[in-house]
């Protein structure tokens, strides 16, 4: 089976500063990994995804993941944050479509100003 | 841009009684799924549906669960008999062949 796991429920960074949300996978074969945000009282929206191509990957807002097999990661980097970047991020893996997607507990991110 | 869209986004119902949330998901995508996040908790996977049929479904999704695509586009969530801890915000998800799922904005649903 497949999971995620997000270290850090909580992140607080400074306005400008490095936003950096990590995510660590499981799967006993190549997975396709997602990032979404969730705002306040909204839904689900997708701000990346890797689908086996290139490691980098760059999604909306200025945000970006790298996928690293060797460590089983896929860690969310954005180089300055912005205010309105506050929200809950999830990490997920599927394995392919019609497959469940597997969510992570979610960071919730603080930008301070 | 295309997307999906579940009503009504919030429900207020009395423990006991039924509850359909309803779904239009994106007309040319395969899968459909059903999506609960209990407040402050994680997103849990409900059900899957393709072709017209349950494809895979979670140990929540118990007999008090059903969906139905009734008229080729809807896509709904029965909830028999609604228990307390069935309050949560539900999401619909649409899926492309390339494993891109979209999700509504979700329907709050609120048992009392």
């Amino acid at each position: 089976a497949q999971s995620v796991t997000q270290l850090g429920s909580h992140v607080s960074v400074s306005e400008g500063a490095l936003v950096l949300l990590r995510c660590n996978y499981s799967s006993s074969v190549p997975p396709y990994l997602f990032w979404y945000v969730q705002y306040p009282n909204q839904g689900l929206q997708l701000l990346l995804k890797y689908t086996s191509a290139a490691t980098l990957v760059k999604g909306i807002n200025g945000f970006e993941a790298e996928f690293k097999k060797s460590e089983t990661s896929f860690h969310l980097t954005k180089p300055s944050a912005h205010m309105s970047d506050a929200a809950e991020y999830f990490c997920a893996v599927t394995l392919t479509a019609g497959n469940q997607f597997y969510f992570g507990t979610g960071t919730s991110l603080t930008v301070i100003p | 841009e295309p997307e999906v869209t579940q009503t009504p986004s919030h429900q207020v119902t009395q423990m006991g009684q039924e509850v359909i949330l309803r779904c239009v998901p994106i007309s040319n995508h395969l899968y459909f799924y059903w999506y609960r996040q209990i407040l402050g908790q994680k997103v849990e996977f409900l059900v899957s549906f393709y072709n017209n049929e349950i494809s895979e479904k979670s140990e929540i999704f118990d007999d008090q669960f059903s969906v139905e695509r009734p008229d080729g586009s809807n896509f709904t969530l029965k909830i028999r008999s609604t228990k307390l801890e069935d309050s949560a915000m539900y999401f619909c998800a649409s899926v492309t062949v390339n494993t891109e799922a979209f999700f509504g904005q979700g329907t709050r649903l609120t048992v009392v």
